[in-house]
This record gives C-alpha cells, structure tokens and sequence, in this order.
C-alpha cells in the first residue's frame, strides 16, 4: 500500500458544479499538508496548505484535513471552471519531506 | 521577488553519461528539494537539502546524488545514465520557521531525455 493514495481519476464534473478530491495518507508524523495543481507539462504549484483539523477555505478552494482516525484530506472547489482542469496533487510534509500522492486528474466540462 | 530556477530548460545524453542539474533557490530559502517525475506519473522525492547538509534521501540509487552550495544553490547529479532515467526533474525550495517546515516552490524542471 502506497503512503499516500488519491483517486487516479479522471474525475469529470460540469462547469460551475463542486469538484471534490480526496486523499488518504498512513504517516501519523506528518506535521502540515499541501494541495498542489499541475497543469500539464507544468510543475506543481501550491493551492492550499493546511496545519491543523478543520476546514480552510480560500476563494473557491476549500481544504479539510481529519487526524483522528486514518488521516484524510480533502480538496473542494466550488464553481469548478474550465481553467481547474489539472492534475491536483495532494502531498503531507514530515520532518522536511514530502510524500507525494500520484494526483487525480480533474477535467472540468464547460 | 525570483522563483526557484533551474537549468538547463532541457537535456539530452546517452546511456552511460553524466548528467548535472542546477537550481537556484529563492531567496531566503535555505532548503532544497530534487524530485523526478517519469511522464505520466507521479512525483518521486529524491534529495533534500538544508543548510549544505543532505537531510534525507528517498529510494534512488547511489548514482544519483547531489550538494547544495554556501548560497544555497544546488546541483543533481546522475551517473551511468540508464533509459529509465529520462524524466522531468523538479527542483523545489523551502525555509523553516519556528521549527516548523513550510510549502515546497516548484521551479519549472529540467528535462532530461537519455537516448
């Protein structure tokens, strides 16, 4: 079993609809977690880091991280529009380094 | 404010040569990351650098290794280059603050290509 896991995808939904991405991780040390969106041929950039339980929300992106059991994170965009289409890639940080999931891809349909 | 930079934009080397890859840090930053991504797959970490001291190693081979400057620069180094070895290459930087780690900046990679 891989340490980190996320739905391969492609995950499609219409536009304007709620995109939601999940991602499950075994490593009970990890001290913060990050969201990162790749566009294709592109590196990585960051969308949403979390420290802590609880929901974070910045403009259409919110991230939700649950400690308490098997760790999860969540990733929801709202108003999915076409420009969301990527590979977004969920990534928890233990001592300086970072596990990344192998991504889900998103296609938002306009 | 400078992202983190990388160079060469591309490479490309046959089987058994050497490969150096650069990355430049943004300013500040005193951590280094080296990741491979094979097309179409995900992210694989492979260095991590701080303060001029390799921190951790993910499961690469020996032939793959590298070292980060007094300015925090950094260079990946691969030899005895195999097929496999062609990937994007992703450099990415971080600093610490109140004993804490702190998101990963990508710089936009190198692509190396092994014929």
């Amino acid at each position: 079993q891989k340490e980190v896991e996320q739905n391969s995808g492609p995950l499609s939904v219409p536009e304007g609809a709620i995109a939601s991405l999940n991602c499950t991780y075994s490593d009970r040390g990890s001290q913060s977690f990050f969201w990162y969106r790749q566009y294709s041929g592109k590196s990585p950039e960051l969308i949403m880091f979390i420290y802590s339980n609880g929901d974070k929300e910045d403009g259409r992106f919110t991230a939700q991280l649950n400690k308490a059991s098997q760790y999860v994170s969540q990733l929801l965009i709202r108003d999915s529009q076409p420009s969301d289409s990527a590979t977004y890639l969920c990534a928890p940080l233990t001592e300086g380094k970072s596990t990344f999931g192998d991504g889900t891809t998103l296609t938002v349909k306009p | 404010e400078a992202g983190v930079t990388q160079s060469p934009t591309h490479l490309i080397k046959t089987r058994g040569q050497q490969a150096t890859l650069r990355c430049s840090p943004i300013s500040g930053h005193t951590s280094v990351y080296w990741y491979q991504q094979a097309l179409g797959l995900g992210l694989q970490f492979l260095l991590w650098y701080d303060e001029g001291e390799e921190r951790n190693r993910g499961n690469f081979p020996p032939r793959f290794s590298g070292r980060q400057f007094p300015n925090y620069s950094s260079e990946l180094n691969v030899n005895a280059l195999e097929l496999e070895d062609s990937a994007l290459y992703l450099c990415a930087s971080s600093f610490m603050w109140g004993g804490s780690y702190n998101e990963q900046f990508f710089g936009p990679g190198t692509r190396l290509t092994v014929l």
